[in-house]
């Protein structure tokens, strides 16, 4: 069955890096995209960014760009969520969730199987 | 604060019918038939429950319904059952830079 599974939760000091995986099986990686989403405590999803399984095209949220790098490996079928210089603000919840896409552009629009999510704690 | 606003929290018995709104603007829900809803227990992934505003992925009790007027969507689940207990989220396709906003999520208990 299609599954997406994430690394294990991260505890970092602000202006660190953190690095989370979404190791997917189970379907064709190169017919869907990954979003990208997180949910900070007591507060709401936001989307942060999308890549494409495809050819590892990616659009980024507005307000993480520079931060945020996203990518793949597809001989692993795995795809990779990068945050820099974090804050304390950027401590959520990161979920991973395929999306029926290609190269730069969605096919359908919605996501149809998510990530467990992994904790990313900011803290000094 | 939440780009979509959904109640914190639904309530009702079993057998009975809750709904659930989620009321963005005309940039995200009011322009576009790409509302999608989200049963999420915690500490486990979130199942997709409705997409494209009305339909029903394959395995989804047809309990669940969407319907969407203006620029507010709406879940209903019919027949409420306890294990239907969980939050919801709904998310909508947004376009231009924003491309997806989500609900703030919606606590459903059944009493």
């Amino acid at each position: 069955q299609v599954q997406l599974v994430q690394s294990g939760a991260e505890v970092k000091k602000p202006g660190a890096s953190v690095k989370v995986s979404c190791k997917t099986s189970g379907y064709a990686f190169k017919t869907f995209g990954i979003n990208w989403v997180r949910q900070a405590p007591g507060q709401g999803l936001e989307w942060m960014g999308w890549i494409s399984g495809y050819d590892g095209s990616a659009k980024y949220a507005q307000n993480l760009q520079g931060r945020v790098t996203l990518t793949t490996d597809t001989s692993t079928t795995t795809a990779y969520l990068e945050l820099r210089s974090l804050r304390s603000d950027d401590t959520a919840v990161y979920y991973c969730a395929r999306i029926y896409s290609g190269s730069y552009s969605y096919y359908q629009y919605y996501m149809d199987v998510w990530g467990k999510g992994t904790t990313v704690t900011v803290s000094s | 604060q939440s780009a979509l606003t959904q109640p914190a929290s639904v309530s009702g018995s079993p057998g009975q019918s809750i709904t659930i709104s989620c009321t963005g603007t005309s940039g995200d829900v009011g322009d576009y038939n790409y509302v999608s809803w989200y049963q999420h227990h915690p500490d486990k992934a979130p199942t997709l429950v409705i997409y494209d505003v009305t339909k029903r992925p394959s395995g989804v009790s047809d309990r669940f319904s969407g319907s969407k007027s203006g620029n507010t969507a709406s879940l209903t689940i019919s027949g409420l059952q306890a294990e239907d207990e969980s939050d919801y989220f709904c998310c909508s396709y947004a376009g231009g830079t924003s491309h997806w906003v989500f609900g703030g999520g919606t606590r459903v208990t059944v009493l």
